[in-house]
C-alpha cells in the first residue's frame, strides 16, 4: 500500500465548475499536509498548506483535512482554463524532512 | 524571493558518461536541499536529503554511489549521475529550504532538469 493514494485522472470540467480533489494517506504521523501546482516540465508551486484538520480558504481555493479519516482535499472554486495543470498532495510530519507526494491528478478546464 | 534554479533544464548524454545537475537558491540560504526525481505521469519521489557541510541522506534503495551528491555552499547542491543508464532517464527536481523559516520549513521547488540517456 503507498504511504499516499492520489487518483490521477485526468479530470476535465467545463470553467466555471467546482474541481474537487482528493488524497487518503496511511500514516497517522503526518501532520502538515499540502497541494502543489505542477505545470508540464516545470517545478511544483505550492498552492497551500494546512497543520493538521481543518479547512483552509484562499481565494477560490480551500483544502480540507480530515486526520480521523486520513482524507484530504482540494476544492476549486469558478475554475479558468489557467487552473489546467496537474495537481499533487503532498504530506509530512513535524520537520518537512520527509515530505511524501500523492500521484498528481491531471486537470483541463475547458473554456 | 524563495528562487531555486537548476542547470542544465535538459541534458542528453551517453550510456556510461557521468552528468551533473546543479542546484541554486537565489535569493535565501538552505541548509537543507532535496534531490527528488519524477517518471512520466508518475509523483516525485525523494531520493536524498542534502546537509549544507555533511554528508547526504539516501532514501531506501537509492544508491548512493551513483547519484553524488554535494551541498558545498549554503546555496548549492550539486546531483552528480554517475555511468548513467537508459534506465536513469528521468526528471530530477531539487527544493531548497530557508534555514530562516519557522515551524513549517516550506521546500521551495526548482524547475528540474530532463536528463536522457541514450
Amino acid at each position: 500500500q503507498k504511504e499516499v493514494e492520489q487518483d490521477p485522472g485526468p479530470l476535465s470540467v467545463p470553467e466555471g465548475a467546482i474541481v474537487s480533489l482528493n488524497c487518503t494517506y496511511s500514516n497517522s504521523a503526518f501532520q502538515y499536509f499540502m497541494w502543489y501546482r505542477q505545470y508540464s516540465r516545470k517545478g511544483p508551486e505550492l498552492l497551500m498548506y494546512t497543520y493538521s484538520s481543518g479547512n483552509k480558504e484562499d481565494g477560490r481555493f480551500t483544502a480540507q483535512v480530515d486526520k480521523s479519516s486520513k482524507y484530504i482535499s482540494l476544492f476549486i472554486r469558478d475554475s479558468q482554463p489557467s487552473d489546467s495543470a496537474t495537481y499533487l498532495c503532498a504530506m509530512s510530519t513535524y520537520n518537512n524532512n520527509d515530505m511524501r507526494f500523492g500521484a498528481g491528478t491531471r486537470l483541463t478546464v475547458k473554456p | 524571493g524563495a528562487v531555486v534554479s537548476q542547470h542544465p533544464s535538459w541534458v542528453i548524454c551517453k550510456s556510461g558518461t557521468s552528468v551533473k545537475i546543479e542546484c541554486r537558491s537565489l535569493d535565501f540560504q538552505a541548509t537543507t536541499m532535496f534531490w527528488y526525481r519524477q517518471f512520466p505521469k508518475q509523483s516525485l519521489m525523494l531520493m536524498a536529503t542534502s546537509n549544507e557541510g555533511s554528508k547526504a541522506t539516501y532514501e531506501q534503495g537509492v544508491e548512493k554511489d551513483k547519484f553524488l551528491i554535494n551541498h558545498a555552499s549554503l546555496t548549492l547542491s550539486t546531483l552528480t549521475v554517475t555511468s548513467a543508464h537508459p534506465e536513469d532517464s528521468s526528471f530530477y527536481i531539487c527544493s531548497a529550504r530557508d534555514s530562516r523559516t519557522g515551524v513549517y520549513n516550506e521546500q521551495f521547488f526548482g524547475p528540474g532538469t530532463r536528463l536522457t540517456v541514450l
